[in-house]
């Protein structure tokens, strides 16, 4: 049973245009989220997180919102760019776990020119 | 700066034959140390976790194993492949449990 779910393998947006992805979760029980972007034979590089008390955090290009009673998670990136293309992961940490992060199965965010 | 090496890159293997994959980390001590796999079109499955040396745990039973013999160094090891154990491996580190996760490059594993 997934408990992070990716539900858009991929998503193809313009350049300049802003790109959504979105993440869901059916546990309640996680206390932060996470992130990634990876590009094609190279491991998972940090974007963004959030911890649950919060519902908006911003970096630069790149804002992550949470909305905990829909348990909803998206990545929002403005203005997108052609570096932009790679697969994005979210990831949620368990409360009662101190180690694990639980994965989604990653969306392919294509930007055309 | 912290880094995280993998290696080999590339691995083609044949069914039967042992592996061996190795991580290490510089910049940083006493890291806890995390081996993934992600199989074609899916997420990234935790195998094995290590906060020190000689303490790992395993997330997954399976016929691999890994092993911590120094505080940077961490092992993927396997004494007989399956066709199932074909995949992008990757190493990550992390300050404290639970905490963001840093990726080596990875290793594509194939097993023909």
């Amino acid at each position: 049973d997934q408990q992070v779910k990716q539900n858009s393998p991929s998503l193809s947006v313009q350049e300049g245009r802003i790109s959504i992805l979105n993440c869901d979760y059916t546990n309640s029980m996680f206390d932060y989220f996470l992130w990634y972007k990876k590009y094609p034979a190279e491991g998972p590089t940090f974007l963004i997180s959030i911890s649950s008390i919060k519902d908006k955090n911003e970096d630069g290009r790149f804002t992550v919102f949470l909305n905990k009673s829909a348990k909803h998670l998206s990545l929002h990136i403005v203005p997108s760019q052609p570096g932009d293309s790679a697969v994005y992961f979210c990831a949620a940490r368990p409360v009662d776990s101190n180690y694990q992060l639980i994965w989604g199965a990653g969306t392919k965010l294509i930007i055309k020119p | 700066s912290q880094t995280i090496h993998q290696w080999p890159a590339t691995l083609v293997q044949p069914v039967g034959s042992p592996l061996s994959l190795e991580c290490t980390v510089e910049g940083t001590s006493n890291p806890n140390l995390y081996w993934y796999r992600q199989a074609a079109g899916r997420g990234l499955q935790l195998l094995f976790y290590s906060v020190g040396i000689g303490q790992i745990s395993s997330e997954v039973p399976q016929n691999l194993s890994a092993s911590r013999p120094q505080d940077r160094q961490f092992i993927l090891s396997s004494k007989k492949l399956l066709l199932s154990d074909s995949g992008f491996y990757l190493c990550a580190r992390s300050r404290d449990m639970g905490g963001e996760q840093y990726f080596g490059p990875g290793t594509r594993l194939t097993v023909t």
